[in-house]
């Protein structure tokens, strides 16, 4: 069955970065996009941008440029959100999903929440 | 503000149904699919409906949804205490070149 499992909880002091990873099971890792959305806590989904697996070129939404970085490791099927410069609005849960087509979202990874608090 | 509208909150009594708008434009809506999505408590989001208005294996007939223009609409009959969630609109917008969400509608069964 397919499954996206993503790394744990992370609390980072502010100006530190952090590396979210998803390892994608049950498919073959190429044949659909891995998309990240982010949660702030109490507030709705907000979608990040994609990464084309295939080919390894991420797309960035607006706002999510310049200290956001999406890659892949293709041999481990595992996808990889960095974030750097943290700051407290950064603060959120993080969800790694599979883009089925066109923001047809049809597995999620369970989310990773990245607190940063100094 | 999303791009694309939704109600904050919508309720109803177990056993009824309840109708959740999503309003958009012809750069996403009315030109793109729109998905649905269900978030419990706690947990991440799941697809409930893709396609306008298809509905993933194992997602109960209870749910439907359709579109029309640049608005969509998801039906839940039926209502279930089990039912409470926020729920997500999703679609593209071919004019931003973006992926984006409704605010979300948190859903009371009372």
């Amino acid at each position: 069955q397919v499954q996206l499992v993503q790394s744990g909880s992370e609390l980072k002091e502010p100006g530190a970065s952090v590396k979210v990873s998803c390892k994608a099971s049950g498919y073959t890792f190429t044949t659909h996009s891995i998309n990240w959305v982010r949660q702030a806590p109490g507030q709705g989904l907000e979608w990040m941008g994609w990464i084309n697996t295939n080919t390894g070129n991420p797309t960035y939404a607006q706002g999510f440029t310049g200290r956001f970085v999406f890659s892949l490791d293709t041999s481990v099927t595992t996808a990889y959100l960095q974030i750097s410069s943290l700051k407290a609005e950064d603060t959120a849960v993080y969800y790694c999903v599979r883009d089925n087509k066109m923001i047809e979202f049809d597995y999620w990874g369970q989310g990773t929440l990245v607190t940063v608090s100094s | 503000q999303s791009v694309l509208t939704q109600p904050p909150s919508v309720s109803a009594a177990p056993g009824q149904k309840v109708a959740i708008s999503c309003s958009g434009s012809s750069s996403n809506l009315g030109n793109n699919y729109v998905s649905w999505y269900q978030q419990l408590p706690g947990t991440a989001p799941k697809l409930l409906i893709y396609d306008n208005d298809k509905r993933p294996s194992g997602i109960p007939d209870r749910f439907s949804a359709s579109k029309s223009g640049t608005s969509a609409t998801l039906g839940i009959t039926g209502l279930q205490t089990g039912d409470e969630a926020d729920y997500y609109c999703g679609s593209w917008d071919s004019s931003l070149s973006a992926g984006m969400f409704g605010g979300g509608t948190k859903l009371t069964v009372l």
